[in-house]
């Protein structure tokens, strides 16, 4: 079965501090997104990508960036962390060549800025 | 844009009987697809169920089935003969049609089964 990989489970950072989520998947899949997760408000699509070196906002991108230089590899870039980022980090990916494609997930980031 | 939409924030069931959870999505496309996950405490996202707009006949997965009523914008999970093991945060989710695009996820329902 496909496996999306985030780099930590757990994550304290300081405010101010650059931040850098990393995503792995091992499947050669197209699409690779990055959603927040706070409780009562669901999952919120952040960025995603639907090819390497491209990327497209979400619903909400601001203070966060984005890379994908390689198709197995989207990384999430927190320029300058707030404490308002702290929150829950989901990665997923999927197939990508046609619409409906079943979405596959990581165990998520739990970061929390101080 | 599309949106969509969970009223219950929380529901409970004993083991062994049905839960019914519900959403509700804006669209003004034709065709899409819809999406039920599961999120236990493991965190771990699992696709539970998927359907097709285009296809009249609802889903159904082993215990899990839906009520797809395209004309109301409604999609409801129906959980049969309830685990303990079903105890997670449901979110219901929407896709377009056309490939490249992201789910658009529901608040999500936490529900808890209990013996």
């Amino acid at each position: 079965d496909v496996k999306v990989t985030q780099s930590s489970r757990y994550l304290v950072k300081r405010t101010g501090e650059k931040v850098f989520l990393e995503c792995v998947q091992d499947m050669d899949h197209e699409n690779m997104f990055w959603y927040r997760q706070d409780p009562g408000l669901g999952l919120r699509l952040i960025y995603f990508s639907y090819d390497v070196k491209m990327k497209e906002k979400g619903d909400i991108p601001e203070g966060y960036s984005v890379s994908r230089e390689k198709k197995e590899r989207f990384s999430l870039i927190l320029e300058s962390a707030s404490t308002n980022q702290t929150s829950m980090y989901l990665c997923a990916s999927s197939l990508g060549t046609q619409g409906g494609d079943k979405a596959f997930f990581g165990q998520g980031t739990r970061l929390t800025v101080v | 844009a599309q949106t969509v939409t969970q009223s219950q924030p929380e529901m409970s069931v004993q083991e062994a009987e049905t839960v019914t959870l519900s959403c509700t999505y804006d669209t003004s496309e034709n065709n899409y697809y819809l999406f039920w996950y599961k999120q236990p405490p493991s965190r771990q996202m699992i696709l539970v169920i998927r359907q097709e707009a285009y296809k009249q006949q609802n889903a159904t997965e082993n215990r899990f089935s839906v009520n797809f009523q395209k004309a109301a914008k409604s999609f409801s999970l129906k959980i049969s003969d309830s685990q303990l093991g079903d105890t997670a945060m449901y979110f219901c989710a929407f896709m377009s049609y056309q490939a490249g695009t992201a789910l658009i996820f529901g608040k999500g329902t936490t529900l808890s089964v209990s013996s």
